[in-house]
């Protein structure tokens, strides 16, 4: 069964930087895509970035290009995602999503079950 | 990169139907058949209930459906159950590998 385990969420300043994690178990294809969406506390959810597997490539939401940046260790079957220069405003549960095969860009059928990043000063 | 525009909130009885709105623009929904719809319970993962517009997910219930016109993509629940009050939402490729969600809608079965 597919499974996919956030970790990294804390308490951090405004200005100060989070790695956060993503563990993907039990799915053995390479081209894949795998998402970040966060949802901060009583609101909605907004998505924030994707890399595709097998290239690397990525992209990104415009309320954290240039702040925030995802990679993956395919040895590890890990996606990251580097978040810096955190605003107050980045508070929120952070989703990795997989991305259906056979869809594109929207279908996400497996989530994990989320990383709380709390960001005050 | 707008939000998708959805209600905040809709309702209804036992057995009724109801329907979601979702409204973009000729930037994402109006160009891309790539919407999906999620169902998020309290304290829950969202849930891939439809996507590419209409379909459905191995296990999703058929009372579950989607469509689209122009720039707005809609989600109908037909039989409405207790089960299904959530809060639901909208999702659009946008171009460019992005991609934008609606503000989600609280649906409450009276």
């Amino acid at each position: 069964e597919v499974q996919l385990v956030e970790s990294g969420g804390a308490v951090a300043q405004p200005g100060g930087s989070l790695r956060l994690s993503c563990v993907i178990a039990g799915f053995n294809f390479d081209d894949y895509t795998l998402h970040w969406v966060r949802q901060p506390p009583g609101k909605g959810l907004e998505w924030v970035s994707l890399i595709r597997w097998d290239s690397g490539l990525t992209s990104y939401g415009d309320s954290v290009r240039g702040r925030f940046a995802t990679s993956r260790n395919i040895n590890k079957n890990t996606v990251f995602l580097q978040m810096t220069s955190l605003r107050t405003e980045d508070t929120a549960l952070y989703y990795c999503a997989k991305e259906k095969l056979g869809s594109s860009w929207t279908a996400f059928d497996y989530w994990g079950q989320g990383t709380l990043v709390n960001v005050f000063s | 990169q707008s939000a998708l525009t959805q209600p905040a909130s809709v309702s209804g009885s036992p057995g009724q139907s109801i329907t979601i709105s979702c409204t973009g623009s000729s930037t994402d929904v109006g160009t891309y058949d790539f919407v999906s719809w999620y169902q998020q319970l309290p304290g829950k993962a969202p849930k891939l209930i439809i996507h590419d517009v209409t379909k459905r997910p191995s296990g999703v219930s058929t009372r579950f459906s989607g469509s689209k016109s122009g720039s707005t993509a809609s989600l109908t629940i037909s039989g409405l159950q207790s089960e299904d009050e959530a809060d639901y939402y909208c999702c659009s490729y946008a171009g460019n590998s992005c991609v934008v969600f609606g503000g989600g809608t609280k649906l409450t079965v009276l």
